[in-house]
């Protein structure tokens, strides 16, 4: 079983559907980050949580730490939004990421 | 700002020959580096991170090596590439502040 899981591996969706991605982890966390790759390869990193929720622009990312489960959220999905979603714990103390498998997005117009 | 810059943007090498990628951050000091590589189909897995000049910490036994001759700068290198070390690799700078990591653009390298 992965450290971190991630569901769904695939999730296709109409234009303007909220989307929801799921990460959950095994492993003791100062951080917990989301990633978003796009086809070309380039990564951007959304977020960085260690509790609570964050919010830019239309995404969304919650944690609970309790439960070691976070979510990422998309609302009014777009086209462009369309890429792979990865999640990562990073333990206490330790510079080394632990990633999801990805869950890839495809949002149709 | 803060920016970082990374080359070539891909590469096709033979079995053998040498490798040298270079990462370069600019709008920062002291910055905690990572070099990561995806392999094909693959999940990104760290190969390097320094916290400071000349400071390299290793994660995984490989053919590929990393040094850091100044603060902003952070070179992978190979002296014989082998069909294995074709992959995306990617630079990456952590921030404090609310966005985590900063990636480079990536390096495609392909070993023929």
């Amino acid at each position: 079983k992965n450290e971190v899981e991630q569901s769904p591996q695939n999730l296709t969706a109409q234009e303007g559907e909220f989307i929801t991605i799921n990460c959950s982890y095994s492993v003791g966390i100062s951080a917990l980050h989301w990633l978003q790759q796009h086809p070309g390869g380039g990564i951007v990193s959304l977020f960085m949580l260690s509790s609570g929720k964050k919010k830019h622009g239309r995404l969304i990312a919650t944690i609970n730490i309790q439960e070691k489960h976070s979510s990422l959220h998309i609302t009014a999905s777009h086209p462009r939004d369309s890429a792979v979603y990865i999640c990562a714990a990073r333990p206490p103390g330790n510079e080394k990421l632990t990633f999801g498998t990805g869950t890839r997005l495809t949002i149709i117009p | 700002s803060q920016t970082i810059h990374q080359w070539p943007a891909t590469l096709v090498q033979p079995v053998g020959s040498p490798l040298s990628l270079e990462c370069t951050v600019e709008g920062t000091s002291n910055p905690n580096l990572y070099w990561y590589r995806q392999a094909a189909g693959r999940g990104l897995q760290l190969l390097f991170y320094s916290v400071g000049i000349g400071q390299i910490s290793s994660e995984v036994p490989q053919n590929l090596s990393a040094s850091r001759p100044q603060d902003r700068q952070f070179i992978l290198s190979s002296k014989k590439l082998l069909l294995s070390d074709s992959g995306f690799y990617l630079c990456a700078w952590l921030s404090r502040g609310n966005y985590g990591y900063t990636f480079g653009s990536g390096t495609r390298l392909t070993v023929v």
